[in-house]
């Protein structure tokens, strides 16, 4: 499957800690996503990390690639309890769908 | 501009039913996806639509389906309700080029009893 894996399946940190968040993908890629999502919520899009690209950052977010290894990381430093959500990698499965999501990472921040 | 909209927000319905979910993208964009969310298999892709035109489709049962009009919003239909269609069901919009990002709607809950 060409579904990603996002690793942990759950993280549970407090407020101020830094989160780091895994995902491994199976085919070449042209991009990379990251969600976030709200419990029961729409997914709120955050980065978009493109394959020529190793490292991009937005605000207190910090995202890597690795082409070799197919596998990114998602960073947040000084979580905040709004951060509370689930992280989602996905990526354009061409051929077939327009992006794939992993199952998830569920993020707890407790203040 | 105003965000993807999804109506209704939350639904019931029994066994056999059949139930319309509607979805206004984000003004301009074209393409409309739809998402459905479980927690036991996640964000499972449904369909895509481009300009009218069915672009993409997951690996669901003829008893899913959808459309999307001139003005760009979408519907989907699903005939012959099952316990195992009670998901949150997403619907994402975007300019039209494959692989960029998505924006997405609040979801419209769905419960099947």
């Amino acid at each position: 499957s060409q579904q990603g894996e996002e690793d942990p399946q759950a993280l549970s940190i407090q407020e101020g800690e830094n989160a780091t968040m895994n995902c491994s993908y199976k085919t070449s890629i042209n991009n990379l996503q990251w969600y976030r999502q709200n419990s029961g919520r729409g997914l709120v899009h955050l980065i978009l990390i493109r394959s020529n690209e190793r490292e991009k950052h937005s605000g207190r977010l910090r995202v890597t690639l690795d082409t070799s290894k197919k596998s990114s990381s998602l960073l947040i430093t000084a979580s905040r309890a709004a951060d509370t959500a689930s992280y989602f990698c996905a990526e354009p499965f061409s051929g077939n769908t327009p992006l794939v999501f992993g199952k998830g990472t569920r993020l707890s921040v407790i203040a | 501009k105003a965000g993807v909209t999804q109506t209704p927000r939350y639904l019931i319905k029994t066994r056999g039913q059949q139930v319309t979910l509607s979805c206004s993208p984000i003004s301009g964009h074209r393409s409309v996806s739809w998402y459905q969310q479980t927690p036991g298999q996640g964000l499972q892709f449904l369909f895509e639509y481009f300009s009218e035109t069915q672009r993409n489709k997951g690996n669901f049962p003829g008893r899913f389906s959808g459309r999307q009009f001139s003005n760009s919003r979408s519907e989907m239909n699903v005939s012959t309700l099952e316990l195992g269609d009670s998901a949150l069901y997403l619907c994402a919009s975007s300019l039209g080029l494959q692989g960029e990002t998505q924006y997405f709607g609040p979801g419209t809950r769905l419960l099947v009893l």
